[in-house]
């Protein structure tokens, strides 16, 4: 079974621009969640999608969005690029709605580099 | 707010010795508690897991106990190896979000 893939592995933009990011679910799972990761911070949530509703949101400005497709597949978008938001971005599938007893099952990330 | 407080690194040790990574946590109601994994270049894996107070969660002779009269979940291996450096990361869920530590970076040498 392939497990979650995202693309692009790397990507370098300039402050000012938009992009998007892909992720592939497991196949079967339907929530897909997104998380920043920079180091000291740790892993920061951004949100979960649950059949293709954004389900709930963590703490970021409205720069960052997503979206979720009938086949599970998701994206994230961010747009008018700041150099803190250089990052790794991670995206995390599991089979039904984050619960207390479910499991998340990672991708590689996006390593982003804003300049 | 809900939160996972876990102890900074880096930590290097060598192959064989003992292994002990804090972590508390902050939270309302019943959270399930987690350790995963990440090796340079990947994703984090799920390393073990509890779900209630009290629950002994193990993996690859990793274990970790729920402390709920002290808000714990410290990582402990008796004797790690090479293959163990990684980053872990201490985590919970309330069951809408998972929360993370900010992650220990473990370099075990020969």
């Amino acid at each position: 079974k392939a497990g979650v893939t995202q693309t692009p592995r790397y990507l370098i933009k300039t402050r000012g621009q938009q992009v998007t990011l892909s992720c592939s679910p497991i196949s079967g799972h339907r929530s897909v969640s997104w998380y920043q990761q920079t180091p000291g911070q740790g892993l920061q949530f951004l949100f979960e999608y649950f059949s293709e509703t954004q389900r709930n949101k963590g703490n970021f400005p409205g720069r960052f969005s997503g979206r979720q497709f009938s086949n599970s597949r998701s994206e994230m978008n961010v747009s008018t690029l700041e150099l803190g938001d250089s990052a790794l971005y991670l995206c995390a599938s599991s089979l039904g709605r984050t619960a207390t007893n479910e499991k998340l099952f990672f991708g590689s990330g996006t390593q982003l580099s804003v300049l | 707010g809900d939160s996972v407080t876990q102890m900074e690194g880096p930590v290097t040790l060598s192959e064989e010795a003992f292994l002990t990574i804090n972590c508390t946590y902050t939270a309302t109601g019943y959270p399930s508690l987690f350790w995963y994994v990440q090796y340079p270049g990947e994703g984090l894996q799920l390393l073990l897991k509890a779900t209630k107070a009290d629950d002994k969660g193990s993996n690859k002779g990793f274990e970790a106990t729920y402390r709920k009269e002290t808000t714990s979940f410290h990582l402990e291996k008796g004797s790690v190896q090479v293959s163990d450096s990684a980053v872990y990361f201490c985590a919970l869920s309330t069951g809408n979000q998972f929360y993370f530590g900010t992650g220990t970076s473990l370099t075990v040498i020969p």
